[in-house]
């Protein structure tokens, strides 16, 4: 049980577009979401919470407008980055909490993973 | 704020050595402690965990146990296999903070035949 889905789980794209990455709890109900980048050899950052049906928090230094995060099911959360450059190329990571278990202590289950590639 | 600090690595070990990963944090309540394993090509996957003081955290062999008085959580096994070859990170969460995650940098442990 308590697994995460990430979709694709690699992505090249041309600078100047947007790429759309789906996460997915498939067994249980995500209340809450996170997204993760990390880069190579380097700890994880979050970049922001959703929880389902409001808007996303976002971490200090997160632009918003470029990382636009949608949790609009309790199943689903997407990221889209919009005008992509190369810089934005790294590894996104979901994760999600399942409430109805994890009520007392905040255990987080990963998704594998979206390697995005900007050229 | 929180923080987590871990040793770096890469770590290199012969199979059925001792290893041990040190890993302190700062947080301004009583956090849940975490470590989480990387495995190549793979997600973070759940190793092991603690919710309060002098809880021990166990599991595939490793051990941890959630010192408040030295604020640490250093991970142990005691012989371990080339398979525990992986990336593994300290994480710490606050009560209160929605369950969000402060990971420390991560240590690589390599182990050879």
């Amino acid at each position: 049980g308590a697994v995460v889905s990430q979709h694709p789980s690699r992505v090249i794209c041309k600078s100047g577009t947007s790429v759309k990455i789906e996460c997915r709890s498939l067994d249980f109900q995500a209340t809450t979401m996170f997204w993760y980048r990390q880069f190579p050899k380097q700890s994880l950052m979050l970049m922001a919470t959703s929880n389902e049906g409001s808007k996303a928090t976002y971490e200090q230094g997160v632009e918003k407008d470029k990382f636009l995060i949608n949790h609009a099911s309790l199943t689903l959360s997407t990221l889209t980055v919009t005008s992509a450059h190369p810089e934005d190329s790294s590894f996104y990571i979901c994760s999600a909490r399942d409430l109805l278990r994890d009520r007392d202590y905040y255990e987080q289950y990963f998704g594998p993973g979206t390697r995005l590639t900007v050229t | 704020g929180n923080s987590v600090t871990q040793m770096e690595g890469p770590v290199t070990l012969s199979e059925e050595a001792f290893l041990t990963i040190n890993c302190t944090y700062t947080a301004t309540g009583y956090p849940s402690l975490f470590w989480y394993v990387q495995y190549p090509g793979e997600g973070l996957q759940l190793l092991l965990k603690a919710t309060k003081a002098d809880d021990k955290g166990s599991n595939k062999g490793f051990e941890a146990t959630y010192r408040k008085e030295t604020t640490s959580f250093h991970l142990e096994k005691g012989s371990v296999q080339v398979s525990d070859s992986a990336v593994y990170f300290c994480a710490l969460s606050d009560v209160g903070s929605w369950g969000k995650l402060q990971f420390g940098a991560g240590t690589q442990v390599v182990v050879t035949p």
